[in-house]
C-alpha cells in the first residue's frame, strides 16, 4: 500500500524559501505525476503542480514563477521549493498521487501525505 | 483555467435524510473521445487530508459506502448522500482533472441538523 510521508520547515519569514519533501513508500515511484496541493486557512484547495520521474513538471500559472518541483528517484522522494514567501502562502501543504499512472490518463488523487502546516510571519 | 463552483457553501441535514451538493464547471470537463467526465469528489474531516470518494463523476472509490453517489455530465455535477450518517459530517470538494491547473470547488460543509 502506497504511503506518502512529508516534512519540512513550518515557520518561515516573508521573502524566505519554503522547502518540502515527500517520501514515497510501498509502491512504484516511476510512472506517476507526483503532486503538491495546498490548503489556505479558509479551507480552499489550490493545486501547485505535478512532476514525474521522466516528464516535465506542470505548474499552476499563478505560482509558476516561484515554484520548482524536483524528484530524487534514488530515494523515491519528490520536492517542493517555493521562493519569495508572503503571508498569503500560509496554509497546509499536501503531497498527493493520482489513482492511476500517467500512461493511463488523468485521474483524481487517492493517496495523500499527512500535510505540513506552513506559517509565514515576520 | 476551469473554475469549479459548488453550492451550497454549507448545509445541515437530519440524520437519515438526503444531502445534495452541486458542482458547476466553467467549461465542459467531458472528454468526448472516451465519454468520461473528469471530475472527482472528496471528503475532508478536520486535521485530515482529503479522501477520494468518487472519480469519473460517478464511480465510487473502493471502500466508499454506497450511500455516496455522483451524477452529472459536461458542466453540472451532483454528489448525493442518500441517508446522512453522523460520520459523514465533513467538508466536501469537487475537483476537475480534465486540464491543468487542476482546480477544486470551494467546498461544502455538511452538518447535522
Amino acid at each position: 500500500q502506497v504511503q506518502l510521508q512529508q516534512w519540512g520547515a513550518g515557520l518561515l519569514k516573508p521573502s524566505e524559501t519554503l522547502s518540502l519533501t515527500c517520501a514515497v513508500s510501498g509502491g512504484s515511484f516511476n510512472g506517476y505525476y507526483w503532486t503538491w496541493i495546498r490548503q489556505s486557512p479558509g479551507g480552499g484547495l489550490e493545486w501547485i503542480g505535478e512532476i514525474s520521474h521522466s516528464e516535465r513538471p506542470n505548474y499552476n500559472p499563478s505560482l509558476k514563477d516561484r515554484v520548482t518541483l524536483s524528484v530524487d528517484t534514488s530515494k523515491n522522494h519528490f520536492f517542493l521549493r517555493m521562493t519569495s514567501l508572503t503571508a498569503a502562502d500560509t496554509g497546509v501543504y499536501f503531497c498527493a498521487r493520482p489513482r492511476r499512472n500517467y500512461g493511463s490518463g488523468n485521474d483524481g488523487y487517492n493517496v495523500w501525505g499527512q500535510g505540513t502546516m506552513v506559517a509565514v510571519s515576520s | 483555467e476551469t473554475v469549479m463552483t459548488q453550492s451550497p457553501n454549507s448545509l445541515a441535514v437530519s440524520l437519515g435524510e438526503r444531502a445534495t451538493i452541486n458542482c458547476k464547471a466553467s467549461q465542459s470537463i467531458l472528454y468526448t473521445s472516451n465519454d468520461k467526465n473528469y471530475l472527482a469528489w472528496y471528503q475532508q474531516k478536520p486535521g485530515q487530508p482529503p479522501k477520494l470518494l468518487i472519480y469519473w463523476a460517478s464511480t465510487r472509490e473502493s471502500g466508499v459506502p454506497d450511500r455516496f453517489s455522483g451524477s452529472g455530465s459536461g458542466t453540472d455535477f451532483t454528489l448525493t448522500i442518500s441517508s446522512l450518517q453522523a460520520e459523514d459530517v465533513a467538508v466536501y470538494f469537487c475537483q476537475q482533472y480534465y486540464s491543468t491547473p487542476r482546480t477544486f470547488g470551494q467546498g461544502t460543509k455538511v452538518e447535522i441538523k
